[in-house]
């Protein structure tokens, strides 16, 4: 079975810097999916990223890019230019692509803390 | 843009009684999954459907199920709870098994 471990339980960053939130994951398949999602006080789970296992490419999505190691299976969220809304526990999955609508394996989680 | 719709969005029961969640999909997505969130824990998969067919399992409980109508909408049902049921249940919605799984905002269990 996959497991996601994020070994940060909370980072802390100055408004307006930079910081990366950790993730790595075990599986035995070579075709899957992984994701950050964003969850504020307001519990609402939002996508902030997404990496296809077969792209070299690192995805980026304006201030939010990953550094994506295959061989490593590690998987980092870098948040450029920090803002005070970025501020919510951040959660890594995975999902096998080889299947059918397989749910998300998540993370325990990293809270993020934005000091203004 | 519409978004997943999750009713209700608060529920009250006791001990031993049961429970609907119900989750309304974006429009046109045909996978609905289902996810339980208990008090500072990540989400975990419970069961998913793709057309109206159950499609994964993940760890949801012998007192638990779920289906998908024709209109792709889908019901959880929940019996016995206990009060280790307490917790925010998550539906997901997706066009498709492998595109992006948009979240609803969330039914708040409470078991008493």
């Amino acid at each position: 079975a996959q497991t996601v471990t994020q070994s940060q339980p909370e980072m802390s960053v100055q408004e307006a810097e930079t910081v990366t939130l950790s993730c790595t994951y075990d599986t035995s398949e070579s075709d899957y999916y992984l994701f950050w999602y964003k969850q504020p006080p307001s519990r609402q789970m939002i996508l902030v990223i997404r990496q296809e296992a077969y792209k070299q490419q690192n995805a980026t999505e304006n201030r939010f890019s990953v550094n994506f190691q295959k061989a490593a299976k590690s998987f980092s969220l870098k948040i450029s230019d920090s803002q005070l809304g970025d501020a919510a526990m951040y959660f890594c999955a995975y999902k096998y692509s080889g299947g059918g609508a397989d749910g998300l394996t998540f993370g325990k989680g990293t809270h993020l803390i934005i000091q203004p | 843009a519409a978004g997943v719709i999750q009713s209700p969005r608060h529920l009250i029961k006791e001990k031993r009684e049961t429970a609907t969640l119900k989750c309304y999909p974006i429009p046109r997505h045909d996978t609905v999954y289902w996810y339980q969130q208990g008090p500072g824990q990540d989400p975990q998969f419970l069961i998913s459907f793709y057309e109206k067919m159950q499609s994964d399992k993940g760890s949801i409980p012998d007192r638990f199920s779920a289906q998908q109508f024709s209109d792709y909408h889908s019901e959880l049902n929940m019996s016995s709870l206990e009060l280790g049921d307490s917790a925010l249940y998550f539906c997901a919605s997706s066009f498709g098994s492998h595109n992006e799984q948009f979240f609803g905002p969330g039914t708040r269990l409470t078991v008493l």
